[in-house]
């Protein structure tokens, strides 16, 4: 059984500051790697994928990747109010393909404070 | 922007009555799955489903739990005899292989 493990937080941060959020996972074999944002009674929103090794961005988000250490990690740049929400970590086998299941993490609880 | 759709939104049912949960998955979409989660627990994966037919599934997906894709745009999920533990949030995800999946918005399922 795979294992994907995230502080369940919370974690606060002031206004325009970064977030950091960290997920580690137990199968050296995980290929892709998904970061989901998940407001209280809503499903889970897709923010970010990653599959290689280094940094991936997209606008004020940042994903790393390092398979060596079976760790990764989302940022968020100048962060607002309205980030606020749980983050889910999400692992699966193949390369962004087939019919595989994911694997949650228990979610980080975000909250920005004004 | 597509979107899988759920119903119903919420669904109460007594201890022991059998349930259908309906999704219709993104149209140009080849993988189905049904995802649930327990009031304040992680997602939990409970079964994937390719070219008619399930690829995998989860411990949790019991001789009580089946699908099917009884015309060409929808999915669902039956419980035959519910239980007080099966209630959570249920997901409906779908995706085309390429990246991410979609979520549906879930259908509450609580279980007296």
């Amino acid at each position: 059984q795979k294992e994907v493990e995230q502080n369940s937080g919370p974690l606060s941060v002031p206004e325009g500051a970064i977030a950091s959020l960290n997920c580690t996972y137990s199968d050296r074999g995980s290929q892709s790697f998904f970061w989901y944002r998940q407001y209280s009674g809503k499903s889970p929103e897709l923010i970010m994928s990653i599959y290689s090794n280094g940094d991936k961005e997209d606008g004020r988000f940042t994903a790393q990747l390092n398979k060596a250490s079976q760790y990764v990690s989302l940022l968020i740049r100048d962060s607002q109010p309205s980030d606020s929400a749980t983050y889910l970590c999400a692992v699966n086998d193949v390369e962004g393909t087939g019919a595989n299941n994911l694997f949650f993490g228990t979610g980080t609880r975000l909250t920005v404070i004004p | 922007e597509p979107e899988v759709t759920q119903t119903p939104s919420h669904q109460v049912t007594q201890m022991g009555q059998e349930v259908i949960l309906r999704c219709v998955p993104i149209s140009n979409h080849l993988y189905f799955y049904w995802y649930r989660q327990i009031l304040g627990q992680k997602v939990e994966f409970l079964v994937s489903f390719y070219n008619n037919e399930i690829s995998e599934k989860s411990e949790i997906f019991d001789d009580q739990f089946s699908v099917e894709r009884p015309d060409g745009s929808n999915f669902t999920l039956k419980i035959r005899s519910t239980k007080l533990e099966d209630s959570a949030m249920y997901f409906c995800a779908s995706h085309r292989g390429l990246d991410g999946y979609t979520f549906g918005s879930g259908t509450r399922l609580t279980v007296v």
